[in-house]
């Protein structure tokens, strides 16, 4: 058990639309990572978050953007939803400036 | 983007054989980590490695750091049926910060 939640746990929405996901990080890890899980495929990058800011983005367009709160929760937002973003999003949580980082269960999001 | 390149892709095994996969990539890597995922979930670390040439093993499973840096492998030693999923290497480059690049995953099955 990694301690990292994530909700929800499936998602279906059509395109254009918004989506919002959350994540809980491992207590007392304030560093959050989320990653894209196409079908078959490795996770890819999306970005980190640390001290409720921006640490890093990988090869992702705006339209993908993330908070994180002050209890080191976490979100994910993706707007104008595409066909290609249907995927299993995966967050992970970490200590600071350590690069072990433990995944929550993911949030599958089906995009019709 | 950086690519690590894990291999095989898929292995089908029978319970009690050894297992070895790797993972190599073109630049150098400071850290390496193991990951397994079972179908729904999120990825499980295994074993992660921080120096250059370290073995190191956490039960049946057995993990190097390579002495170039840009290679790691993992083995599993007298397999059986729970070890089936998939197996991903991960990679932390100095100038990514806390970013992974991961492999494409190796897919186990061990047939009883």
């Amino acid at each position: 058990e990694t301690g990292v939640t994530q909700s929800p746990t499936h998602l279906i929405k059509t395109r254009g639309q918004q989506v919002t996901l959350r994540c809980s990080s491992q207590s007392g890890h304030n560093t959050v990572s989320w990653y894209q899980q196409a079908l078959g495929q490795g996770p890819q990058f999306i970005f980190q978050y640390y001290r409720e800011e921006e640490n890093g983005r990988g090869n992702f367009p705006p339209r993908f953007s993330g908070l994180q709160f002050p209890n080191y929760s976490s979100e994910l937002n993706v707007n104008a939803l595409e066909l290609d973003d249907s995927a299993l999003y995966l967050c992970a949580s970490s200590l600071p400036l350590q690069e072990t980082q433990y995944f929550g269960p993911g949030t599958r999001l089906l995009v019709l | 983007g950086q690519q690590l390149n894990q291999s095989p892709q898929s292995m089908f095994i029978q319970e009690g054989e050894d297992v070895s996969m790797n993972c190599t990539s073109s630049s150098i890597f400071n850290t390496w980590l193991w990951y397994k995922q079972d179908p729904g979930e999120g990825p499980v670390l295994l074993i992660a490695l921080y120096k250059a040439g370290e073995l190191t093993s956490n039960g049946r499973l057995t993990a190097q750091f390579g002495i170039t840096r840009k290679d790691s492998f993992l083995n599993i030693s007298a397999s059986i049926p729970s070890d089936v999923g998939i197996y991903f290497c991960a990679g932390r480059q100095e100038t990514s910060g806390s970013r992974l690049t991961f492999g494409e995953g190796t897919q186990l099955t061990v047939n009883p």
